[in-house]
């Protein structure tokens, strides 16, 4: 079974302070995604990667960036936290552009007070 | 870029059959995917189409009109667990990447 686990269930961060939420996947996938879901406003893409050191901006990439150093892990970061990003925050990964099944991890529930 | 739209909510009855439907509107398609999601849950892949027509799989099937820019989703035989928001996911033709839609939340009830 793929697995894709996020580093924490519930986060509860400051305005301006530096968020890191870091996805890991154990399937060898070439694809990471971060979205962002919001009430009325469905899966929103923030940025993709499709090979290690590549990314992709989204539909939503401002106040974003990513990492992806190694193949199983892709990271996102929120470099000054501000109360418009209080959202849920899934990762999802898919093994290749053939195969475009997208298999995500639990979600991250950030709060930026 | 991507447009889809599906129905906010839907409400069924325990035992009966729900159609879900999902109109797009794309600037290159690949393909369509819908996925379950129960609420505090992740999405869950349900089925993919790429070519016209019906795609069964046990309860579900999902059909697929590409010259429509038109899929359903269609659950069979109703269970309470069936209650999940149903998402329609585009692929385009930038690789790896699919556009959701905002999902449609069904409500199955005794």
């Amino acid at each position: 079974d793929v697995k894709v686990t996020q580093s924490s269930r519930y986060l509860v961060k400051r305005t301006g302070e530096k968020v890191f939420l870091e996805c890991v996947q154990d399937m060898d996938h070439e694809n990471m995604f971060w979205y962002r879901q919001d009430p009325g406003l469905g899966l929103r893409l923030i940025y993709f990667s499709y090979d290690v050191k590549m990314k992709e901006k989204g539909d939503i990439p401002e106040g974003y960036s990513v990492s992806r150093e190694k193949k199983e892990r892709f990271s996102l970061i929120l470099e000054s936290a501000s109360t418009n990003q209080t959202s849920m925050y899934l990762c999802a990964s898919s093994l290749s552009d053939i195969q475009e099944t997208q298999y995500f991890g639990p979600g991250t529930r950030l709060l930026v007070l | 870029g991507q447009n889809i739209d599906q129905p906010t909510e839907m409400t069924a009855t325990e035992g009966a059959i729900v159609q879900i439907n999902c109109t797009y509107q794309t600037s290159g398609f690949n393909g369509l995917f819908w996925y379950q999601q129960h609420a505090g849950e992740a999405p869950t892949f349900l089925s993919y189409n790429v070519l016209d027509g019906l795609e069964e799989k046990g309860r579900f099937s999902s059909f697929l009109s590409r010259s429509k820019g038109y899929s359903y989703l269609l659950l069979k035989e109703l269970q309470m667990k069936d209650s999940a928001s149903y998402l329609c996911a585009v692929k385009g033709t930038n690789a790896g990447k699919s556009t959701f839609g905002d999902g449609t939340t069904l409500t199955v009830k005794p």
